[in-house]
């Protein structure tokens, strides 16, 4: 079975201060990784995915995730915080083995302070 | 608009009763997947369809039950509701196996009093 695991539930930047949400994954098979943001009462809207191409992946927003096989990991990173990234970040793995389904990370909250 | 249409959006209703959550897939899209948002369990997986059929199961209670219609289409239906049915119900559709992406909607919020 595929998982995730968020590191961090909660964490604090300031403004224009770079953003790490670290993610290591699970996996039996070659993943599908995904971060995914929640706003606040809003539904879910896809950042970046990686899908075994190139290991560094860029997203929309200025957001990035580097896939390392020998860590597990796909950590979530962003040069430079913006107020409007305050939100609900799920790290999410899928694979062949589980229809595809998507597995959730329990979530980082981003804050960011002024 | 993110292209995948659920409705309701809200929905209040009593214990006991029985509810039917609607969710409409993107254009050229297969697969539909029902996802359950709660604060204590997270996100969590909870049935897939792919054109018709079901193809995964997750966690999914024994008084939940879906179904995809032939235009795609699909209707997560729940029973003898509980106060722990309280949720946010998202629906996403891709277009085969996932590993292109997936698209949500905006979820039903279900709120069982």
């Amino acid at each position: 079975a595929q998982s995730v695991t968020q590191l961090d539930s909660h964490v604090s930047v300031s403004e224009g201060t770079p953003v790490l949400l670290r993610c290591n994954y699970s996996s039996s098979y070659s993943p599908s990784l995904f971060w995914y943001v929640q706003h606040p009462n809003k539904g879910l809207q896809l950042l970046l995915k990686y899908t075994s191409a190139a290991t560094l992946v860029k997203g929309i927003n200025g957001f990035e995730a580097e896939f390392k096989k020998s860590e597990t990991s796909f950590h979530l990173t962003k040069p430079s915080a913006h107020m409007s990234d305050a939100a609900e970040y799920f790290c999410v793995v899928s694979g062949e083995n589980s229809g595809y389904a998507l597995n959730f990370g329990k979530g980082t909250s981003l804050l960011v302070t002024p | 608009d993110s292209g995948v249409t659920q409705t309701p959006k809200h929905l209040i209703t009593a214990t006991g009763q029985r509810v039917t959550l609607r969710c409409s897939p993107r254009s050229g899209d297969l697969s539909v997947y029902w996802y359950q948002q709660s604060l204590d369990q997270g996100l969590q997986f909870l049935i897939q369809y792919y054109n018709g059929e079901e193809r995964a199961k997750g966690n999914i209670l024994e008084r939940f039950s879906a179904q995809q219609f032939p235009d795609l289409h699909s209707e997560l239906n729940l029973s003898s509701l509980e106060l722990g049915d309280s949720a946010l119900y998202f629906c996403a559709s891709s277009a085969s196996g996932g590993s292109y992406g997936y698209t949500f909607g905006s979820g039903t919020r279900l709120t069982v009093v």
